[in-house]
């Protein structure tokens, strides 16, 4: 499978405790992209990188959120001090750095995140 | 803001119905309108649209976008069970530099009842 991989699928977690979820993106794109998406609603941006540097960084993401691409590959997204409403699905995209008419984002299959 | 609106929220047919979802925007640096399936996991590409008036179809699917009045609609025809599934609209805008990124609706929900 030569799509975008996301690990894990799901993660329970207690309210206060850290977690960090996993993103491949296909091999030759160097755009990525994270979004969240809460029951009811469609994805919501929170970060981008072009190859490893962090361009656009949402309002959405609080200080407890951190994303890193440290190779330009894959990417993690940490998130410090995990609380309720923290819960919902985190969805990874990547996109080549494209001109041409193909659609821009591929998404992984996303990490569905429960905190208690 | 920019904001992307889709409506109706949700919507339920027969098999053998043909559906019309709509998508309104308000974004300042348009470059694309793009629509999305979503099953039970991540939203799955359907079509991409640049140009006004030009109808993009696949199958049973097919979509037009007006830049004028700033609305794009997906139309599907002979409706079968397998098409029950939230459909998002983005919208992709320009922010300057390098970055472009998509600007989602909430997304209609559509239940095809056999």
């Amino acid at each position: 499978d030569t799509g975008v991989s996301q690990n894990p699928r799901h993660k329970i977690t207690k309210r206060g405790q850290n977690v960090t979820f996993r993103c491949d993106p296909i091999s030759e794109h160097n755009r990525l992209y994270w979004y969240r998406q809460t029951l009811g609603q469609g994805p919501e941006f929170l970060t981008y990188f072009q190859n490893e540097a962090q361009l656009e960084k949402s309002r959405l993401l609080s200080d407890r959120f951190s994303a890193e691409r440290p190779k330009g590959s894959f990417s993690t997204l940490e998130i410090q001090r995990t609380e309720q409403g923290d819960s919902a699905m985190y969805l990874c995209a990547s996109s080549r750095n494209q001109m041409s008419p193909s659609p821009p984002e591929y998404f992984g299959p996303g990490t569905r995140l429960l905190v208690l | 803001e920019d904001k992307v609106v889709q409506s109706p929220l949700s919507l339920v047919v027969h098999e053998g119905d043909t559906v019309t979802l709509n998508c309104s925007y308000e974004v300042t640096n348009f470059r694309s309108l793009l629509w999305y399936k979503q099953e039970k996991k991540a939203p799955t590409f359907l079509f991409m649209l640049t140009s006004s008036g030009i109808e993009k179809k696949s199958g049973r699917l097919s979509s037009i976008l007006d830049k004028k009045e700033l609305f794009s609609i997906l139309n599907i025809t002979a409706t079968q069970t397998g098409d029950s599934a939230i459909y998002l609209c983005a919208v992709e805008a320009y922010y300057g530099g390098a970055t472009n990124k998509l600007i989602f609706g909430t997304g209609t929900l559509l239940a095809v009842q056999p």
